[in-house]
């Protein structure tokens, strides 16, 4: 069974950091590319990052180039978002995704990030 | 702002047919997915590359696209399926994901 499991999620003021991880399990992870999605409260699902199978490329929406950095460690299955210069409008559910080239077929239950002073 | 759109707010009367609509550019060249979220829950495929859908999924959901618009359409829509539907694709450059801002399906 497939699954995505986030963590790190917190409450964090603006301009600082925070790391979010993902383990997956009951797949070949190294196989496949994977995404960050985010969520606000009450609003649509926002693409965030994607990396490809062996980490050697990745691609960011516009509004996390150059705060954000997604990466992976696929000796430990685990996916990665490093999270700098966070701002208000970052709080949001952080979805890690499973990308099958053109959809996302398994999402993980998200972790909550509240940035916030 | 998204380069996908759809409608806010769609209801249906159960057993009826709806169609959801995502209007876009990149549709032309690029398949939309379809996910489902229900409150409290992550989203969920229900068609992909246009129209094929998830092993699990009912068969009363299908897709279809012609020009800029793809559509999903419920065919005897039941209560279960009141949810938020979004649809997704590559973006006109092709190198990012975009998503429709979302449409809230109600079943009366």
């Amino acid at each position: 069974e497939v699954q995505l499991v986030e963590s790190g999620g917190d409450l964090v003021q603006p301009g600082g950091s925070l790391r979010l991880s993902c383990a997956a399990s009951g797949f070949i992870f190294s196989n496949y590319w994977m995404d960050w999605v985010r969520q606000a409260p009450g609003k649509g699902l926002v693409w965030v990052s994607r990396i490809n199978s062996d980490g050697s490329s990745t691609i960011y929406a516009d509004s996390v180039k150059d705060r954000f950095a997604i990466s992976r460690d696929n000796a430990k299955n685990t996916l990665y978002l490093q999270m700098n210069s966070l701002r208000a409008e970052d709080t949001a559910i952080y979805y890690c995704v499973r990308d099958v080239g053109d959809f996302d077929d398994y999402w993980g239950q998200g972790t909550l990030v509240t940035v916030s002073s | 702002s998204s380069e996908l759109t759809q409608d806010p707010a769609v209801s249906v009367a159960l057993g009826q047919t709806v169609r959801i609509t995502c209007q876009g550019d990149s549709l032309r060249s690029y398949y939309a997915t379809w996910y489902q979220q229900k409150p409290g829950q992550a989203p969920v495929v229900v068609i992909y590359n246009k129209d094929n859908r998830p092993s699990g999924i009912p068969d009363r959901f299908s897709g279809s696209s012609s020009g800029n618009t793809a559509s999903l359409i419920i065919t005897g829509a039941q209560a279960e399926d009141e949810a938020d539907y979004y649809c997704n694709s590559r973006d006109s450059t092709g190198n990012h994901v975009v998503f429709g801002g979302g449409t809230k399906l109600t079943v009366l």
